[in-house]
């Protein structure tokens, strides 16, 4: 598509619960990003794919957090057994593979997930 | 790891102002780049800047690399209702492809 698509755009979920968050990249975009804002806050990084590279983990929070990248397109974030302070929006960006192009990201308008 | 820090968190002035807003960091960045988010949307790229001492334009937004390559400073002139948002500093964190980014400016521009 034309910009990074995320769905849904909002989920109400009970504490304890699991989610799936998804996020559809630009085409051709190799690279992929998610990061969390919560309320008032900056982007907080959480995982990055780059091709067929091994994902880069280190910004998860906990081993509840978990995300896939099929095909080298669509992205799945998963939370598990979801927590009051999980309540943030969930923002997906993609970029183009090189260098310098990388840093231009394209973000989607995220997922606002409200753990209640 | 590495933090940027923006300042001031909030600004309010009046439409037709010039603003202007900064990020700095403990460590050296060799890329900096400037976001803006309006609500309910992602940010949006504004300016990348790739050089010590370079100074970018775009438009009614000007920013420059820091000499020290440990700041940055936004500028927008002749402000406009449509500028309100939050403005996010960024840049590489170290070895890594993922970008760190500051708490933000959040803009109010009064008419």
């Amino acid at each position: 598509g034309a910009g990074v698509s995320q769905s849904p755009s909002n989920k109400v979920t009970e504490k304890g619960k699991d989610v799936e968050l998804r996020c559809d990249p630009i085409s051709g975009h190799t690279a992929l990003y998610w990061y969390r804002q919560s309320l008032g806050q900056g982007l907080e990084f959480l995982i990055y794919f780059q091709g067929n590279s091994a994902p880069d983990k280190s910004g998860l929070p906990s081993d509840r957090f978990s995300a896939e990248r099929t095909g080298g397109s669509v992205s799945t974030l998963t939370i598990q057994r979801t927590q009051q302070e999980d309540s943030a929006v969930y923002l997906c960006a993609s970029s183009l593979g090189n260098r310098r192009a990388n840093y231009g990201y394209t973000f989607g308008s995220g997922t606002r997930l409200t753990v209640v | 790891g590495q933090q940027l820090n923006q300042s001031p968190q909030s600004m309010f002035i009046q439409e037709g102002e010039d603003v202007s807003m900064n990020c700095t960091s403990s460590s050296i960045f060799n890329t900096w780049l400037w976001y803006k988010q309006e609500p309910g949307e992602g940010p949006v790229l504004l300016i990348a800047l790739y050089k010590a001492g370079e100074l970018t334009s775009n438009g009614r937004l000007t920013a420059q690399f820091g000499i020290t390559r440990k700041d940055s400073f936004l500028n927008i002139s002749a402000s406009i209702p449509s500028d309100v948002g939050i403005y996010f500093c960024a840049g590489p964190s170290g070895s890594a492809r993922q970008l760190t980014f500051g708490s933000g400016t959040q803009l109010t521009v009064l008419p």
